[in-house]
């Protein structure tokens, strides 16, 4: 059954630290990961796109990290904003054209002053 | 949110009333798709549309209806024959239904039953 997982569930940090959210994933055949950032009552928007060959991508303070050996993936955030409390979505695509996508619950992060 | 937009952002239904949730999009993508957000879980898909008059079952399809009568509008009609149909309902359109394709999502619509 092709499935993702992330962690933790929820987090909570003092602005300007770092946080590392976790993803592991069971999907076959993998075509490539997607992180995306949900606002509260909004809809997702995209951060990074990893395909298979790729092991790193960044996007501002937002660096993804990809594993398809242990298939893992982890979201790194660096100096961390009031802005960068949201949800953050691990999507990864299925399928021989990538067109089925399974979707983790998500991690919330909160970001305190 | 890009070019989707979503109406309404809040509605209400009674117990048998159908209900349709709007969708426009004026990124001229051919495909688009519905999602249903419930807290906790994933988001599951409930039906995407490749083009124009074609649409296709996702996973959780049933008590819905959905039409794409014009590439930029994707309306879902909520039935009196789902269950259980407070969530957060998101829809979704990307360039071509393809494997390295972004979908763009609408800022969103909660439904409540009342």
């Amino acid at each position: 059954k092709n499935q993702v997982e992330q962690s933790p569930q929820s987090l909570i940090i003092l602005e300007g630290k770092n946080c590392t959210l976790q993803c592991n994933y069971t999907v076959s055949p993998f075509s490539n990961l997607r992180w995306y950032k949900q606002d509260t009552g909004r809809g997702p928007v995209s951060l990074t796109i990893m395909t298979f060959s790729e092991n790193t991508k960044s996007n501002g303070r937002y660096t993804a990290t990809l594993d398809a050996d242990t298939k893992q993936s982890s979201l790194h955030i660096t100096a961390s904003q009031l802005s960068d409390s949201a949800s953050y979505i691990c999507v990864v695509s299925a399928g021989e054209y990538g067109n089925k996508l399974v979707f983790g619950a998500g991690t919330i992060l909160r970001v305190k002053s | 949110d890009g070019g989707i937009t979503q109406s309404p952002k809040y509605l209400f239904r009674k117990e048998g009333q159908n209900v349709t949730l709007s969708c426009e999009q004026n990124l001229n993508h051919d495909a688009m798709y519905w999602y249903r957000q419930d807290p906790g879980q994933g988001l599951r898909l409930i039906y995407y549309s490749q083009i124009v008059n074609d649409f296709q079952k996702g996973d959780i399809a049933e008590g819905y209806s959905v039409s794409r009568e014009k590439k930029e509008s994707f309306p879902l009609t909520v039935t009196s024959a789902q269950k259980n149909p407070t969530a957060f309902y998101l829809c979704a359109s990307s360039l071509w239904a393809g494997t390295t394709d972004t979908q763009y999502f609408g800022p969103g619509t909660r439904l409540t039953v009342l």
